[in-house]
């Protein structure tokens, strides 16, 4: 089994819509979840972070958080072009170390 | 100077060949990071320094040997690859809490492309 799981996509979402992506993870224990995006021939960078159930929300970003169901999922409403990337989610159980899930590319189309 | 530079970007080398991939930060970090990102597979974890001592070793084969002589700087050496080593080497950087939970901000570099012939 993954430890953190993410549908590979493409996500394809027209212009203005919302890009809905999910992500689970194997370790009951863990403790901070984030997002990164990471644009095709570029390194990831880090656009949410989310700690505690519920939502949280950043500009056109909300992460959403359920640790009971161990799922934590991303929103992008009012999706523009620039938001094709692909999306990783990336979990912390303990220490410094992070555990990333496969990605899912996001094509927003005009 | 961005944040994190890798040199260099791309590199292509036999499977009998010595190679070194370096590692720059201008941060301030004190933790620094080397993943493998290969095509359809997750970003893989491979080692960890944290206040230049290698905290993480990520069952990782002995042809790659990290290197950290201060907390700016980060080599990876490369000896006797495999075709299958063939992959994208990213380095990255964060600052570490002394208690609590990371911040999960990790700052990577562009990327060393490796292709092994």
């Amino acid at each position: 089994q993954k430890e953190v799981e993410q549908n590979s996509g493409p996500l394809s979402v027209p212009e203005g819509a919302i890009a809905s992506l999910n992500c689970t993870y194997s370790d009951r224990v863990s403790q901070s979840f984030f997002w990164y995006r990471q644009y095709s021939g570029k390194s990831p960078e880090l656009i949410m972070s989310i700690y505690s159930n519920g939502d949280k929300e950043d500009g056109r970003f909300t992460a959403q958080l359920n640790k009971a169901s161990q799922y934590v999922s991303l929103l992008i409403r009012d999706s523009q072009p620039s938001d094709s990337a692909t999306y990783l989610c990336a979990v912390n159980a303990a220490g410094n170390k992070l555990t990333f899930g496969g990605g899912t590319r996001v094509l927003v189309k005009p | 100077e961005t944040g994190v530079t890798q040199t260099p970007r791309h590199l292509v080398m036999g499977m009998t060949n010595k190679k070194s991939l370096k590692c720059e930060q201008h941060l301030g970090h004190n933790a620094m990071y080397w993943y493998k990102q290969s095509a359809k597979k997750p970003l893989e974890l491979m080692f960890v320094y944290s206040l230049e001592e290698r905290v993480e070793n990520n069952s990782v084969p002995s042809r790659f040997s990290p290197e950290c002589p201060n907390s700016s700087h980060l080599f990876l050496h490369l000896h006797t690859l495999q075709p299958e080593d063939s992959a994208l080497y990213l380095c990255a950087s964060s600052q570490d809490r002394t208690s609590g939970p990371t911040t999960g901000e990790l700052f990577f570099g562009e990327g060393s492309r490796l292709t092994v012939l």
